[in-house]
């Protein structure tokens, strides 16, 4: 299986903060990656697909890139709706892998 | 506006079957991966498994050959079957689809919490 490593596992930001979440690919996944965006009790949200396109209707805050095994999700600033756990996820190989998730805090 | 529920039973005892149905309104559960997914309380996603075509079948093997997942296209569903269930089966179960947007999960269920107790 392929592992996906998220960092950090947790952060603490402010309204306004520029946010970047990491994740790592234990092996190459070329672009196949997507971020998701869950809320307590909710069920998670897509918000970018093939490490960088936005799904449509999704905020122009929230932006992806990388390829291969490094892949970030950056909010450019940060909006009380956005706290909230942020989760990668490859489909590159049959058995599609999560991330661990990276909860988003107030400070 | 496609739209996916999940239903069945809140509870299942120890060494039990759990079984889930997904019901897809607005759309065709033929084309597209119809998904199951989990996460236990205050823990992360795992990918339980999905149908294609209401035919193909692709199973996660950290669940060990326990798992069917099945399609009733005269009905619009699909359904999960986990055997031989154990206390670490507890979780929020979801239906969700992918294949629109290459095989991101573009549309979830609400999901539906399954505790697994004698």
């Amino acid at each position: 299986d392929i592992q996906m490593t998220q960092s950090p596992s947790s952060l603490s930001a402010s309204v306004g903060d520029r946010v970047t979440i990491t994740c790592r690919a234990s092996r190459y996944i070329s672009s196949y990656l997507n971020w998701y965006q869950q809320k307590p009790g909710k069920a998670p949200k897509l918000l970018i697909y093939s490490a960088s396109s936005l799904l449509s209707g999704v905020p122009s805050r929230f932006s992806g890139s990388g390829s291969g095994t490094d892949f970030t999700l950056t909010i450019s600033s940060l909006q009380p709706e956005d706290f909230a756990t942020y989760y990668c996820q490859q489909t590159y190989n049959i058995i599609w892998t999560f991330g661990q998730g990276t909860k988003v805090e107030i400070k | 506006q496609v739209q996916l529920e999940e239903s069945g039973p809140g509870q299942v005892k120890p060494s039990e079957t759990l079984s889930l149905t997904c019901t897809v309104s607005g759309g065709s559960i033929i084309s597209y991966y119809y998904n199951w997914i989990r996460q236990p309380p205050g823990k992360g996603l795992e990918w339980i498994g999905y149908i294609y075509n209401s035919e193909s079948t692709n199973y996660n093997p950290s669940l060990k050959g326990r798992i069917t997942i099945s399609a009733d296209t005269s009905k619009n569903q699909f359904s999960l079957k986990l055997t031989s269930v154990t206390a670490a089966d507890t979780a929020v179960y979801y239906c969700a689809r992918a294949g629109r947007f290459s095989n991101a999960f573009d549309i979830w269920g609400q999901g539906t919490m399954v505790t697994v107790s004698s």
